[in-house]
């Protein structure tokens, strides 16, 4: 298993400014990934994030928006960009170890954009 | 592509009932399936994962799921509930076929059980 770290747990922030979520993982990860659940919702992938590379990027979510970093194995993070009230949302850190096995969450960022 | 289908969004139900919450899956490919449950205010914990083998998988705390391939399902029940299994429920798939790791869920299910 794998115990992941997320930080803020939660922010306000006000609208057109911007949010870095951190991701720290107790050990050597290949795969991370990012997570949005809005509201009442499911979680949607926004992007895979690569260690050494620009992350992948899912329909409906761009760079600029929400750029993310992967300087090594064991940290990631998420920024979410210019933020409106739409961006309000649970983010969560998600990672996932060999090619069998689960992926694990960290507790998630609760954003609330006002 | 996949994608998960939980066909109900709530379920109550009364303690010490049974339940159980559906999932369905659509997948051209072999397929890995996994119950994560989210209590109030917090993340995801695995409950349960079909990765091969037994079609039927139990969690340490008293659920199951079933994986029927023919009918595409990965249903999970439980045989008594309790109070402090009200949380939010989801199905999720990925391919071991393809090189997404990613996960996709289905739109969840709330458990309310109630006294």
């Amino acid at each position: 298993s794998a115990v992941i770290s997320q930080k803020p747990s939660r922010d306000i922030c006000q609208r057109g400014t911007s949010l870095t979520i951190q991701c720290q993982v107790d050990s050597q990860v290949t795969m991370m990934f990012w997570y949005r659940q809005q509201p009442g919702q499911s979680l949607t992938l926004i992007a895979t994030a690569n260690q050494g590379s620009e992350a992948t990027y899912e329909s409906g979510f761009v760079i600029d928006k929400f750029p993310i970093s992967r300087p090594n194995l064991t940290f990631s993070t998420l920024t979410v960009s210019n933020m409106s009230p739409e961006d309000s949302s649970i983010y969560l850190c998600s990672v996932g170890q060999g090619r069998n096995t689960e992926a694990f969450f960290g507790q998630g960022t609760r954003l609330t954009v006002v | 592509a996949q994608s998960v289908t939980q066909l109900d969004s709530q379920v109550p139900v009364f303690e010490e009932a049974p339940v159980e919450l559906r999932c369905n899956y659509s997948s051209s490919v072999s397929v890995y399936l996994f119950w994560y449950v989210q209590y109030p205010n917090q993340g995801l914990q695995l409950l349960l994962k079909y990765l091969s083998g037994s079609t039927l998988v139990e969690s340490i705390n008293g659920f199951e799921a079933e994986f029927n391939k023919s009918q595409t399902s990965f249903h999970l029940r439980k045989p008594s509930v309790h109070i402090s299994d009200t949380a939010e429920y989801f199905c999720a798939v990925r391919s071991p076929d393809t090189g997404r790791r990613a996960l996709t869920f289905g739109s969840g299910t709330r458990l309310q059980v109630q006294p």
